[in-house]
């Protein structure tokens, strides 16, 4: 199976633009997914496909991907966006089926 | 609104079996097309996705842990499980469930997920 890696950590100052980025060979074959994650609290779904958002995740995170890089991007970044963000998705294990996560990067807005 | 909620043992002895089962409201666990998965996350570490099994029975799982891990359904409760033996101190981990789209497809992702349940390995 592949890794996904991520940058450990970025800030961005409120309300300015923070891109995340997330490399990995299976990003070649399959779309990233993207997870939130704050302290003491379950992951949660804010990206997938190519720049799919569930309900009521803000259109400030949007997403994009090239080669065997997917990003996700917020614009305009509020105070609550600061959290740890992790890429994700599905691989391969020689001929089964198989998912990874990212490395994880903490997001902190200044 | 879907949830899912994870139950089990918070402690574990070294070398003895994990059980976990996660068990899943408003909505059944045999809608078509659906995987169930679990996650887990090392104290201050990153998730690691550990299995998902189909509704029809379908399983996989991370290779790593292929020869220790067993994932079930349980349609008549809506639950689905997961039995991880031989444990040692490397399992301690906050334990999510969640329903994972697409294992198969281009896009696979989880949504939404349980709450997530601590379990420490430590005689």
């Amino acid at each position: 199976s592949s890794e996904l890696t991520q940058d450990p950590a970025v800030s961005v100052a409120l309300g300015q633009t923070v891109r995340i980025t997330c490399q990995g060979d299976s990003l070649r074959s399959y779309f990233a997914s993207w997870y939130q994650q704050k302290p003491g609290q379950a992951p949660r779904l804010v990206l997938y496909g190519k720049n799919n958002r569930p309900s009521g995740i803000p259109d400030r995170l949007s997403g994009s991907s090239s080669g065997n890089t997917s990003s996700l991007t917020i614009t305009g970044a509020q105070a609550e966006d600061e959290a740890d963000y992790y890429c994700s998705s599905r691989d391969r294990s020689g001929n089964l089926p198989s998912y990874v996560f990212g490395t994880g990067t903490k997001v902190t807005v200044l | 609104q879907l949830q899912l909620q994870e139950s089990g043992p918070g402690l574990v002895k070294p070398s003895e079996t994990l059980s976990l089962t996660c068990t899943v409201s408003g909505g059944s666990i045999s809608t078509s097309n659906y995987y169930w998965g679990w996650v887990r996350q090392p104290p201050g570490k990153g998730l690691e996705w550990i299995g998902s099994i189909h509704n029809s029975g379908s399983t996989y799982f991370i290779p790593s842990l292929n020869s220790r891990l067993t994932i079930s359904l349980d349609t008549s409760k809506n639950q689905f499980s997961l039995k991880l033996t031989s444990v040692t101190a490397a399992d301690t981990a906050l334990y999510y469930c969640a329903r994972h789209f697409g294992l198969l497809q281009f896009v696979s992702w989880f949504d939404p997920w349980g709450q997530g349940t601590l379990v420490t390995v430590s005689s």
